[in-house]
C-alpha cells in the first residue's frame, strides 16, 4: 500500500513540446505528493510539489496535476527543453511518516 | 546546491569490509534522512533521524547503522559488505516541522563493493 506506481519508464519529447508523466497510489494517508528532477552523478532536487486540497499546481513551465478520487498525478512540462532532460521521480508522503515513497522514475530526453 | 553535503564521494571497497558514510545537514534543519538508489530497487528510505534521535525506519539492513551526532551531522554505517550493497547512498535533510517539510537531498555517495 506504500507504492507508488510511475508511468512511462523512459519519454523521448521533441524541443517545445509537452512532456508528461504520471503516477498512482493506493495509499489514502498519503497528503503530499512532490516531484523530484535528478541529472545524471547528482542528487535528486525538488521540482514541485503539491497537496490534495488542490487539483493543479504550476511553476514556471512545470505543472502538477492532482485527481485525488482516482488517486493520480502527473508532472507535465510545457515547452520542453532540452535542458529539462534527466529523471523524475514522483514521490508520496503521509502525515505520519515523513520518509518519502519514490516512484521508479521516468528518464526524460528531449531531442533538439 | 541543496546545501547537503555528503562525504566521500565515491567509495570502492572489498565484500566483507565496513565503510563510513556521512553527511551534513543545510544549516538549521534537524532532520536527516538516508536513502538508497540502486538500479532494480530505486530510491528506497532506509532511516531518519532527528535532533539526534532515530525517529522512523524503512528497508534497512541490521548489517546497516545509523546516529546523527549533536552538532546534527549524521553517518550511515555499513558493514559485512556484499556485492549487492553496491548503490547510490543519499542523506537529504528537512526542518523537520511546519506542514511541507520539503527534504533537500545531497550530492550521494557512490559505493562499489568489489
Amino acid at each position: 500500500q506504500q507504492q507508488v506506481k510511475q508511468s512511462p519508464q523512459s519519454l523521448i519529447v521533441q524541443k517545445g513540446g509537452i512532456s508528461i508523466i504520471n503516477c498512482a497510489y493506493e495509499n489514502t494517508a498519503f497528503d503530499y505528493f512532490p516531484w523530484y528532477q535528478q541529472f545524471p552523478g547528482k542528487g535528486p532536487a525538488l521540482l514541485i510539489a503539491i497537496r490534495p486540497d488542490v487539483s493543479e499546481k504550476k511553476e514556471g513551465r512545470f505543472t502538477i496535476s492532482f485527481n485525488k478520487s482516482a488517486k493520480q498525478f502527473s508532472l507535465h512540462i510545457m515547452d520542453s527543453q532540452p535542458g529539462d532532460s534527466a529523471t523524475y521521480f514522483c514521490a508520496a508522503r503521509s502525515t505520519g511518516r515523513r520518509a518519502l515513497t519514490f516512484g521508479s522514475g521516468t528518464r526524460l530526453q528531449v531531442q533538439p | 546546491d541543496s546545501g547537503v553535503t555528503q562525504t566521500p564521494k565515491h567509495l570502492i571497497t572489498a565484500t566483507g569490509q565496513r565503510v563510513t558514510l556521512r553527511c551534513s545537514p543545510r544549516s538549521g534543519d534537524l532532520s536527516v534522512y538516508w536513502y538508497q538508489q540502486s538500479l532494480d530497487q530505486g530510491l528506497q528510505f532506509l532511516i531518519q533521524y532527528y535532533n539526534g534521535e532515530e525517529r522512523a525506519k524503512g528497508n534497512i539492513l541490521e548489517r546497516f547503522s545509523a546516529q546523527q551526532f549533536p552538532d546534527l551531522h549524521s553517518e550511515l554505517n555499513l558493514s559485512s559488505l556484499e556485492l549487492g550493497d553496491s548503490a547510490l547512498y543519499f542523506c537529504a535533510s528537512s526542518v523537520a516541522t511546519g506542514a511541507q517539510g520539503e527534504q533537500f537531498f545531497g550530492p550521494g555517495t557512490r559505493l562499489t563493493v568489489l
